[in-house]
């Protein structure tokens, strides 16, 4: 079965500076997907980014891009020039390319400091 | 109505209770998803529809029963719960359940939930 470890359960970040949050994976799978989901307080759950992993290129959403690193199984979110609207809570997720469900990250809750 | 929605977006209920959550997506998906989110656990996966078929079920307690009478509803329907299945409850789907096609990576689109008390 495949797991994902967050290690950081608590992350903070000054406004307008980078924060990278870290997530590592286990899986005996070649072709999988990744993403980065982001709980605010309303609790919405809402996708960040993805990244497929046969794509060598990193994943990039506008102030948010990922460093994939598949052979060490290291899946990072970088966040550049932070915003207060980025506090909440961000999951990991993995998905095989077999199966539908994802499984999650136990998370890390991200502190944007005005 | 756009996105994933989910009633009611609170609810109390007693453990002797009969009560049902509901989910509707407007997104032309085929596969949907309950999941439980507990404090400090990571979203635990309930159940898993395609096409109206259930195709998963880890191993919910039967107190717990899902109903998905077309590709864009999905309920729970929750009796004699005990105060553990306090939780927040999320309703997801996707385009797909399966990534046929390389490329297509069918990330699920969740509903905001549903805060759930077991008195």
């Amino acid at each position: 079965a495949q797991t994902v470890t967050q290690s950081q359960p608590e992350m903070s970040v000054q406004e307008a500076e980078t924060v990278t949050l870290s997530c590592t994976y286990d899986t005996s799978e070649s072709d999988y997907y990744l993403f980065w989901y982001k709980q605010p307080p309303s609790r919405q759950m809402i996708l960040v980014i993805r990244q497929e992993a046969y794509k060598q290129q990193n994943a990039t959403e506008n102030r948010f891009s990922v460093n994939f690193q598949k052979a060490a199984k290291s899946f990072s979110l970088k966040i550049s020039d932070s915003q207060l609207g980025d506090a909440a809570m961000y999951f990991c997720a993995y998905r095989s390319a077999d199966m539908g469900q994802l499984t999650f990250g136990s998370g890390t809750q991200l502190t944007v400091l005005p | 109505e756009t996105g994933v929605t989910q009633t009611p977006r609170h609810l109390v209920m007693g453990m002797t209770n009969k009560k049902s959550l509901k989910c509707e997506q407007h997104l032309g998906h085929n596969a949907m998803y309950w999941y439980k989110q507990s404090a400090k656990k990571p979203l635990e996966l309930m159940f898993v529809y395609s096409l109206e078929e259930r195709v998963e079920n880890n191993s919910v307690p039967s107190r717990f029963s899902p109903e998905c009478p077309n590709s864009s509803h999905l309920f729970l329907h929750l009796h004699t719960l005990q105060p553990e299945d306090s939780a927040l409850y999320l309703c997801a789907s996707s385009q797909d359940l399966l990534g046929y096609s390389s490329g297509s990576s069918y990330e699920q689109y969740f509903g905001p939930g549903t805060r759930l008390t077991v008195t």
